[in-house]
């Protein structure tokens, strides 16, 4: 059961563009939002966040949005560049006190494409 | 620098062999973890330790093991029960606590290939 869904595997922007990854869930308990960017053959990093109390978070070029009603989240990239060029996983994580808050589940990621 | 360190970057295992993923991290992070990456199927989580001597089966967890001795370290070793170990393996450490501060580090990963 893919509790994090990302239901494009690719996409592909010009250069200036913006470029919109877009991120579903079904698990109601998920409270906390982040995305990562992968390069091929290394480990993904963390770009940006959003906690569920908010329905936006800014950071430079890069803002998520959440829609919390509708268990989607985005990722917008203004202007796009050459170098944003990776695989983008969007994860989740649910805070159920104890020890299990901080467990991320993955979507499957998509590709981001930004020609010159 | 702190960080946290996978080796090997490639290893090549016969089948029907054990074999051990190295990782470490100084970031002195209580909660490490381990995914598999194949293509199509985004990150997958094999296992994950909140505590030292404590850890818990994420939702692939048949066909490997792992310990968690100390703070700093996560082994995790693919078994010959593992049916398809050919995969890209990450390592991944965060802090936990009360606090929403629940970004996780990754290593730079270990590429796995079953000859």
């Amino acid at each position: 059961d893919q509790q994090v869904k990302q239901n494009s595997p690719s996409l592909s922007v010009q250069e200036g563009r913006i470029s919109i990854l877009n991120c579903d869930y079904t698990n109601s308990m998920f409270d906390y939002f982040l995305w990562y960017k992968k390069y091929p053959a290394e480990g993904p990093t963390f770009l940006i966040s959003i906690s569920s109390i908010k329905d936006k978070n800014e950071d430079g070029r890069f803002t998520v949005f959440l829609n919390k009603s509708a268990k989607h989240l985005s990722l917008h990239i203004v202007p796009s560049q050459p170098g944003d060029s990776a695989v983008y996983f969007c994860a989740a994580s649910a805070y159920a006190g104890g020890t299990s808050y901080g467990k991320l589940t993955f979507g499957q990621g998509t590709i981001l494409t930004v020609h010159p | 620098d702190g960080g946290i360190t996978q080796s090997p970057k490639y290893l090549f295992r016969k089948e029907g062999q054990n074999v051990t993923l190295s990782c470490e991290q100084n970031l002195n992070h209580d909660a490490m973890y381990w995914y598999r990456q194949d293509p199509g199927q985004g990150l997958r989580l094999i296992y994950y330790s909140q505590i030292v001597n404590d850890f818990q089966k994420g939702d692939i967890a048949e066909g490997y093991s792992v310990s968690r001795e100390k703070k700093e370290s996560f082994p995790l070793t693919v078994t010959s029960a593992q049916k398809n170990p050919t995969a890209f393996y990450l390592c991944a450490s965060s802090s936990t606590g009360g606090s929403l501060d629940t970004e996780a580090f990754f290593g730079q990963g270990t590429r796995l290939t079953v000859v």
